[in-house]
């Protein structure tokens, strides 16, 4: 079954205890992106990578970094968590064609709180 | 860089009625838009995209209008039913980064 595997679904941590967040797609997609959802402030975009070690920042990278060393798997790391960082996290991925992105693909998301 | 409104935050509609939610954009170069909708606890799934050189895309109850001279794009649901309520979300694009509205809670009164 085509699927983004993310875990863990559910995490409480405290402030300054390093997490990740794992993202896993099993359909060969170039495109992976991490998102952030805030009541309010619908999706903001983390990180994104168009392919196996190319990353960029999206509009919200602060106090998270990522990695792509395989093409299946994109990583969410927050090596200092804070309460602001208290969230839902979708991971997301898509082909790439035509210029822009494709479908994008979610995993069921991972909720983190941060005391 | 580009910035996406969505419009209303909240839309309440008698089902059977339609339902239009609208978004503008602010990057004339972006080319890509699509809609997505959330299920309460659920994951946003792709349920209706088009692209700068289509004015209007149908696919069944949901139809998306893009006017590019005014950068404003529309979703319209006709007949709504009760399954249709959710956060919808619209998204634009002129690359590989999607820029996305705040999202609209559209509720179904029966």
């Amino acid at each position: 079954e085509a699927q983004v595997t993310q875990n863990p679904r559910y995490l409480i941590t405290v402030t300054g205890k390093k997490l990740t967040v794992t993202c896993s797609q099993n359909m060969n997609h170039e495109y992976m992106s991490w998102y952030r959802q805030d009541p309010g402030l619908g999706l903001r975009q983390i990180y994104y990578s168009m392919n196996v070690e190319v990353t960029d920042k999206g509009d919200v990278p602060e106090g998270y970094k990522v990695s792509r060393k395989e093409k299946r798997n994109f990583p969410l790391i927050l090596e200092s968590p804070s309460p602001n960082q208290t969230s839902l996290y979708f991971c997301a991925s898509s082909f790439v064609g035509q210029g822009n992105t494709g479908e994008l693909f979610f995993g069921e998301g991972s909720r983190l709180t941060v005391l | 860089g580009e910035n996406v409104e969505q419009h209303p935050s909240t839309l309440s509609v008698q089902e059977g009625d339609s339902a239009v939610i609208k978004c503008t954009y602010s990057d004339s170069a972006s080319n890509y838009f699509p809609w997505y909708k959330q299920e309460l606890g659920k994951r946003p799934q792709l349920i209706i995209d088009i692209r700068s050189n289509v004015g209007e895309k149908k696919d069944q109850r949901i139809a998306v209008t893009l006017n590019k001279t005014a950068k404003h794009f529309s979703l319209h649901i006709t007949e709504t039913q009760p399954e249709d309520s959710a956060v919808y979300f619209c998204a634009a694009s002129n690359g590989y980064q999607l820029i996305w509205g705040a999202g609209t809670k559209l509720i179904i009164k029966p």
